[in-house]
């Protein structure tokens, strides 16, 4: 089975503070995506990325930027983390064959 | 753009009665549509989904949901509501932009009572 592996289960962050959050898969997936979830609102897509080194904004990009230097690897990062970012975030994975795609089992962060 | 409207966010039945949970769908292209549910403090895992194929989709724990593309729907059901049934349900669309990624509806949360 694919496995997408997030670093942290629970973060706790002060405001202000640079958060890196990793993301990992194991089966040679090109495309990468970080969501948020957060009550009444669902999934929403921060970032994606379709290969090393490239990355698209999703729907909701503000305060947040990532990093993809190896294609295993899909990193999330709040520059300068603040409360309104407090959230679950989810990453996922697909193959570009059959679109399949994977979820991790999320970090939930909490900015304080 | 794609998107996906769930018209209830929460939807509460007895146990061994049918399950509803309702799902409009907007896209410019053939759509490509799941059904995900997460239970409390688990995981996303998926349902079942469309792809162009059979118009009744089966997927797993007795769910189906039936493409209607002249009413924009992709509807779940179950005849028989279980204990274990009650997560959340969330109907998603793949995103023809956006590198394929799925795009989610709001959630739906299901309750089923005793």
């Amino acid at each position: 089975d694919v496995k997408v592996t997030q670093s942290s289960r629970y973060l706790v962050k002060r405001t202000g503070e640079k958060v890196f959050l990793e993301c990992v898969q194991d089966m040679d997936h090109e495309n990468m995506f970080w969501y948020r979830q957060d009550p009444g609102l669902g999934l929403r897509l921060i970032y994606f990325s379709y290969d090393v080194k490239m990355k698209e904004k999703g729907d909701i990009p503000e305060g947040y930027s990532v990093s993809r230097e190896k294609k295993e690897r899909f990193s999330l990062i709040l520059e300068s983390a603040s409360t309104n970012q407090t959230s679950m975030y989810l990453c996922a994975s697909r193959s570009g064959i059959d679109y399949g795609y994977t979820f991790g089992s999320g970090t939930r962060l909490t900015v304080v | 753009a794609q998107s996906v409207t769930q018209l209830d966010s929460h939807v509460s039945v007895s146990e061994g009665t049918p399950v509803l949970l309702r799902c409009n769908y907007s896209s410019s292209y053939s759509p490509s549509l799941f059904w995900y549910v997460q239970h409390p403090n688990k995981g996303l895992q998926l349902l079942l989904k469309y792809t162009s194929a059979a118009t009744l989709v089966k997927g797993i724990n007795g769910f189906e949901a039936e493409f209607k593309k002249s009413e924009t729907s992709f509807h779940l059901t179950k005849p028989s509501a279980h204990m274990s049934d009650a997560a959340e349900y969330f109907c998603v669309v793949r995103s023809y932009q956006a590198g394929t990624a799925l795009i989610f509806g709001k959630g739906t949360t299901l309750s089923v009572s005793s």
